[in-house]
């Protein structure tokens, strides 16, 4: 059975500091996403990682995929109060339809 | 641009009744999928749909019904609405990449 984990849940840091937010799951799977939810508001897709090794980087956030270590990261580099968010990953197992599993969430605070 | 829509932003229910939840996307795509979201516990897959009348249980379908009728169309149902369902619904339907989600519906069954 697919489970994710992420780590930390809560997660306040200063402006202009780097933080790894990170996802881990239990058995294989297809692609790993990442997601940010602004309050009241719903899920905005990020990144969709599909191999190992897959890097991608939008402006101050770059996730990464690790398919043998079965984990993802999403790194902030130099933190701006904007960032400020909850952060799902999910993972999917194509099982005859495709079944996503979420993390529980990261709630991220930029202190200004 | 993607759009999933939900036919209600705010729900208030009694502990009993029968609700529809309406989800429609405009993109043509195969898969729908029914989330509820709590605090601390992420989102939980109730039903998702992979074609048209086809349907999946997900991880937490106690209490939940769907129907897809056509394409676009994916609905949740509460056949007897308990105050335990009180929640945050969220619809998404997916291409081969990505899943794209609705706006939520927050429920309240008193």
């Amino acid at each position: 059975e697919l489970k994710v984990e992420q780590n930390p849940l809560f997660l306040s840091m200063q402006e202009g500091k780097n933080y790894t937010i990170y996802c881990n799951y239990s058995t294989t799977s297809d692609r790993l996403y990442w997601y940010r939810q602004d309050p009241g508001k719903s899920l905005e897709s990020l990144f969709v990682l599909l191999s190992n090794g897959a890097v991608k980087q939008e402006g101050r956030l770059m996730a990464s995929l690790d398919t043998k270590a079965r984990l993802s990261t999403l790194h902030i580099t130099a933190a701006v109060h904007d960032l400020s968010a909850t952060y799902f990953c999910a993972a999917e197992r194509n099982t005859g339809g495709f079944k996503t599993i979420f993390g529980a969430g990261t709630r991220l605070f930029v202190k200004a | 641009d993607v759009k999933v829509t939900q036919s209600s932003r705010y729900l208030v229910k009694r502990t009993g009744e029968k609700v529809f939840l309406e989800c429609v996307q405009d993109m043509d795509h195969e898969n729908m999928f029914w989330y509820r979201q709590d605090p601390g516990l992420g989102l939980r897959l109730i039903y998702f749909s992979y074609d048209v009348k086809m349907k999946e249980k997900g991880d937490i379908p106690e209490g939940y019904s769907v129907s897809r009728e056509k394409k676009e169309r994916f609905s949740l149902i509460l056949e007897s609405a308990s105050t335990n369902q009180t929640s945050m619904y969220l619809c998404a339907s997916s291409d081969l990449n990505e899943q794209f989600f609705g706006p939520g519906t927050r429920l309240t069954v008193l």
